[in-house]
């Protein structure tokens, strides 16, 4: 089965830098890769998507990237804020079949 | 976006009592429910998929008959903790899907399960 491998799982920057997380997938008929932000005790909320047919999406201030050759697929967060805080999943899944598997998520903690 | 609402927020339960959560898609017919697992600082890990009308699909390691889920109509599902015990205990979310050409899952709240 699908396997999604998550780095870092920690990342610390200050308010205005930028964060990357990274994501590698292992099945190759996965083609549908969504972001998540989990604030503490909360849902997990889509932040951005992406399938497997673009290899790049911005939305404001976040862009994903997929590589499909290499299985991997980032997230990039520019001008971070300090509500940028919280805990990133990646996710993939094959649009066919509807479940997603997460990585193991990333904490991101941006100091003012 | 589409709202999924999960019930209870949280729940504390003694040990060898079952506890029925329930998750609704309330603006849309959801044709799929995943149910996940989340312990304290870990990520989501799938437990079941269910479809209208038929039986759940347990992951690999999930107990079928501890975890009963039931998906009834199209706006329902429940997740049946049965002779719960203290490692049950976790946080417990589902998501749905809409049609087949609806690739976004949306999550309900979330269940802070404990067992005494």
């Amino acid at each position: 089965g699908e396997n999604v491998e998550q780095h870092p799982s920690t990342l610390s920057v200050q308010e205005g830098d930028s964060a990357v997380i990274k994501c590698t997938y292992s099945d190759s008929a996965s083609n549908y890769f969504p972001w998540y932000k989990q604030e503490l005790g909360k849902r997990p909320q889509l932040i951005i998507d992406i399938r497997s047919n673009v290899g790049e999406k911005k939305d404001q201030r976040i862009a994903v990237t997929l590589n499909k050759t290499a299985k991997h697929f980032s997230l990039h967060i520019t001008e971070t804020q300090p509500e940028d805080s919280a805990v990133y999943f990646c996710a993939a899944s094959m649009v066919s079949f509807q479940k997603l598997v997460f990585g193991t998520g990333t904490r991101l903690l941006v100091s003012p | 976006g589409a709202v999924v609402s999960q019930h209870p927020s949280w729940v504390i339960c003694k040990s060898g009592t079952s506890v029925k959560i329930e998750c609704r898609s309330l603006d849309f017919q959801a044709t799929t429910m995943f149910w996940y697992r989340q312990f304290p600082k870990q990520s989501l890990m799938l437990m079941a998929t269910s479809n209208e009308g038929s039986k759940a699909t347990y992951e690999q390691g999930v107990e079928k008959d501890k975890f009963l889920i039931n998906h009834a109509s199209l706006t329902l599902s429940t997740l049946t903790v049965t002779s719960a015990h203290p490692e049950d205990s976790s946080f417990y979310i589902c998501s749905a899907k809409g049609g087949s050409g609806n690739t976004e899952a949306f999550f309900g709240q979330g269940t802070r399960l404990t067992v005494v």
